[in-house]
């Protein structure tokens, strides 16, 4: 167990509709990390935020958003789906400033499959 | 921006021997390169990672190396088992881009006992 926590597991909808994520880091991390897995494209950075501010923004769609909220737990919102968005999707946490070199720590993952 | 390459993408061992996976990275300014190891639908886990200012890590029968003027680190594992069969993964981190992880894309381990 990481200590990172993501809900849901599965989420299955389809193409057109709007979902949302939820990470909650490790005690103590103020960075979480949006990462999107898929057959074609591998690991994907997509965003961070360090205690509620982004600090760095990957190759992320404007269809996709996120937040971190004061009690530092992260949601990422993706409208307006497409079967091209099924993947899985990790949150990380990691300790310190949101300076690299820090280890970052993954959740299970939500399973997004877009019918 | 930073790019990791990794090789091979499949790897097949005899239990017993020993693996070895290399990672080159383009921005010479990246300082941070984990491993990580996954196993089929399930998270990418920190096995061992590495930081500019060392050459060389060894937890038990794993180990990183790091050329800093070649621009590649490397994972071995010795005395293979069954369990070290999964996904290994390479990253860096570039230069002042936060915690952003740029990823390889990946080896397939497979220790046949």
């Amino acid at each position: 167990d990481s200590g990172v926590t993501q809900t849901p597991k599965h989420l299955i909808t389809a193409t057109g509709q709007r979902v949302t994520l939820r990470c909650s880091p490790r005690s103590g991390d103020l960075s979480v990390y949006w990462y999107q897995q898929s057959l074609d494209q591998g690991l994907q950075f997509l965003i961070q935020y360090y205690n509620g501010e982004e600090r760095a923004k990957g190759n992320i769609l404007e269809r996709f958003s996120a937040q971190q909220f004061p009690d530092l737990h992260s949601e990422l919102n993706l409208s307006s789906l497409e079967l091209g968005d099924s993947a899985l999707y990790f949150c990380a946490s990691s300790a310190g400033q949101g300076v690299s070199n820090q280890p970052q720590h993954f959740g299970d993952g939500t399973r997004l499959s877009i019918l | 921006g930073e790019n990791v390459e990794q090789h091979p993408s499949t790897l097949s061992v005899q239990e017993g021997d020993s693996a070895v996976i290399k990672c080159t990275y383009s921005d010479s300014a990246s300082n941070y390169f984990p491993w990580y190891k996954q196993e089929l639908g399930k998270r990418p886990q920190l096995i061992i990672d590495i930081r500019s200012n060392v050459g060389e890590k060894k937890d038990q029968r794993i180990a990183v190396t790091l050329n800093k003027t070649a621009k590649h680190f490397s994972l071995h594992i010795t005395e293979t088992q069954p369990e070290d069969s999964a996904v290994y993964f390479c990253a860096a981190i570039p230069y002042n881009q936060g915690g952003k992880l740029i990823f390889g894309q990946g080896t397939e381990l497979s220790v046949k006992p």
